[in-house]
């Protein structure tokens, strides 16, 4: 069975960092392109990042470039999102999930979701 | 960037009806359409992938059209789990990008 397991939300104070992680099974991690997505409250779905299976490959979103990080650790199939430099806005529930090459590179299975807010 | 348009933002309906959700996108994006359902306190669940291929376990009252830039999504006999919101999201390039999402809610 696919598990996506995110975890290291929390509140944190304007300015402030934080480090996500996904922990995932039931699949070859290292064959997947990893995916973050957010949700503030009461909105939509906002694609954030994404990395290659192998590590090699990243690409972000305008609002998040150069302030987050996504990474992975094949060995212990975890992929994670450092975030830096946080704000208000980025108050929301993050997803990890991954995507489906063989499947219209589609996000295929997302995790529970963590909740982080920003807040003094 | 890719612009996703779907349209109506929500929609009221009974169990029964069939109903259509629309996705536009600002340019040809090939095959590269997905639908997602989430409900609220969930995480997104993916529902076709590729315009027009039902997810594994997904009901088939659940069905895609479309090509190029114009796509539905249309669901058959409404079931009283249907009612949540709906997005669309387009693959065919980075930064990967979502509709505003269609909140179904009972008539």
């Amino acid at each position: 069975e696919v598990q996506l397991v995110e975890s290291g939300g929390g509140l944190v104070q304007p300015g402030g960092s934080l480090r996500l992680s996904c922990a995932v099974s039931g699949f070859t991690f290292s064959s997947y392109w990893m995916h973050w997505v957010r949700q503030a409250p009461g909105k939509g779905l906002v694609w954030l990042t994404r990395m290659s299976g192998d590590g090699s490959a990243t690409n972000y979103a305008d609002s998040v470039k150069g302030r987050f990080t996504i990474s992975r650790d094949n060995a212990k199939n975890t992929v994670y999102l450092q975030m830096n430099s946080l704000t208000v806005e980025d108050t929301a529930v993050y997803y990890c999930a991954r995507a489906e090459s063989m499947a219209g590179r589609s996000l295929d299975y997302w995790g529970q979701g963590t909740l982080v807010t920003v807040s003094s | 960037d890719i612009q996703m348009t779907q349209s109506p933002s929500s929609l009221s309906a009974s169990v029964g009806d069939r109903v259509t959700i629309t996705c536009r996108a600002s340019q040809s994006i090939s095959s590269y359409l997905n639908w997602y359902q989430q409900k609220p306190g969930e995480a997104p669940k993916l529902l076709i992938y590729a315009i027009f291929s039902l997810h594994s376990g997904v009901p088939s009252r659940f069905s895609g059209s479309g090509s190029g830039t114009d796509f539905t999504l249309t669901i058959n006999s409404l079931q009283a789990e249907d009612f949540a919101t709906y997005y669309c999201q387009q693959s065919y390039s980075t930064p990967r990008t979502f509709g505003q999402g269609t909140k179904l809610e009972i008539k």
